[in-house]
Order: C-alpha cells, then structure tokens, then sequence
C-alpha cells in the first residue's frame, strides 16, 4: 500500500534563504508524486509532479523536487524563500495500485517565513 | 478556464439542518472527488466519481452524507442531518483519467466551502 510522511510538521526560515521541506513515500509500484500548496483559508494549488519523466521536477514559483527512489524521498526546495511562500505544503502519492485514481496526502508541512 | 467551481463558500447552519455543497469541475475532467478537511484528521477522501458514477464512497463518513453526480459538469454532496462534527472545509477536485489505464493526472482542486454546523 502506497503512503506518504512529511517529516517536519512545521518549518521556520528567514526570508531570503533556502527552503527545504521533507517528504519520504512508500510504494509498491512506480509512483506518481505531487507537492501542493493551500495558502490561508485557499484551496490546494500543485506545486509540480513527477510522472516517472526526469528525476528532478520544477515547479511554480522557483519550486523543485528530486525524486530519489534509493532513498525513497521527495523532498521539496527553493534556494530563496519569500514572504509569499508561507503556507501549508502537502506532499501526495497517487494510488497507482488501485488504478482509481486516489490521492493519498501527507500530514502537512506548515512553512514560516520570518522577515 | 474556471478552474473548479464550489458554492456556496462559507455556509452556517445549525444542527439537524440539511446542507447541500455543490461543485462544478472543470470541463473534460472525467472524475471527481470529495474531500474533508479539519485539523484533527488532515485531508479525507469521502468519495470518488468516473464518469458520472460512484467507484469509491468508502470514505463517506455514515448515511447522513450522500453524493451524487448527475452529468458531467455538476456533483452536490448532502448531509441530512447535519451534526456540529461536520463542521469543516469541503473540497471538490477533478481530473481527467486515461481511458486505457496509465498515470493519474493531476487534480484541481476548488476552493473549498467551509461549513459551521452550531
């Protein structure tokens, strides 16, 4: 069965340095994984994906994620933050095994950006 | 494109009240799903449609909720009666799913309403 774990519940940064949020999955197929992005009192924006094309996945807004199947990790970074990128990240695995097209969502990263 | 598209909002009711939430997804997508959102248990799946028809409503929490998609560009999701514990965010997103199997596509997600059962 697949899963997802965001490793940190809560991350804090100053404006202007690196973002790094964790996310480690379990699977047993080739995974399609997700980051989404929900802002205050928003709805889930996608972040990017990655569909088993390049390991390395860009985003919007100066997002990536790298997908590392040997470390079974897809962790989310951004080499500067801005005050705009604070918010709720969610790291998804979609549930290829059941061909439904079922999302399965982690807990959540929430992101502070300290000026 | 309208992206996904949720009324109402916000939406206050009181207990033993019905609520109706309705959704309308983006034109061409073949699946929609419903989701529950609240600190305590995150992002819940409570149904999934394909093409207009339930696969899976294992996550409809009991029989006061109920879902029902009758075409294509339109879903509602009722809850009869309605109990302060349903008091949460619920979203509507939509995808188009290959017709021949292969990768999920990506889901859009509306808004959300936020409902307050007093």
């Amino acid at each position: 069965a697949q899963s997802v774990t965001q490793l940190d519940s809560h991350v804090s940064v100053s404006e202007g340095t690196p973002v790094l949020l964790r996310c480690n999955y379990s699977s047993s197929y080739s995974p399609s994984l997700f980051w989404y992005v929900q802002h205050p009192n928003k709805g889930l924006q996608l972040l990017l994906k990655y569909t088993s094309a390049a390991t390395l996945v860009k985003g919007i807004n100066g997002f990536e994620a790298e997908f590392k199947k040997s470390e079974t990790s897809f962790h989310l970074t951004k080499p500067s933050a801005h005050m705009s990128d604070a918010a709720e990240y969610f790291c998804v695995v979609s549930d290829q095994g059941s061909n439904t097209g079922k999302l399965i969502f982690g807990q959540g990263t929430t992101l502070q950006v300290k000026p | 494109d309208a992206g996904v598209i949720q009324s109402p909002r916000h939406e206050v009711t009181e207990m033993g009240q019905e609520v109706t939430l309705r959704c309308k997804p983006i034109s061409g997508h073949n699946s929609l799903f419903w989701y529950r959102q609240t600190m305590m248990r995150g992002l819940e799946l409570l149904i999934y449609f394909n093409n207009n028809v339930p696969i899976d409503d294992s996550g409809m929490p009991e029989d006061r909720f109920s879902a029902k998609m009758p075409n294509a560009s339109f879903s509602t999701l009722k809850i009869q009666p309605s109990e302060p514990r349903d008091s949460a965010v619920y979203f509507c997103a939509s995808s188009l799913k290959p017709r021949t199997g292969g990768r999920t596509d990506t889901q859009y997600f509306g808004p959300g309403t936020r409902l307050t059962v007093l």
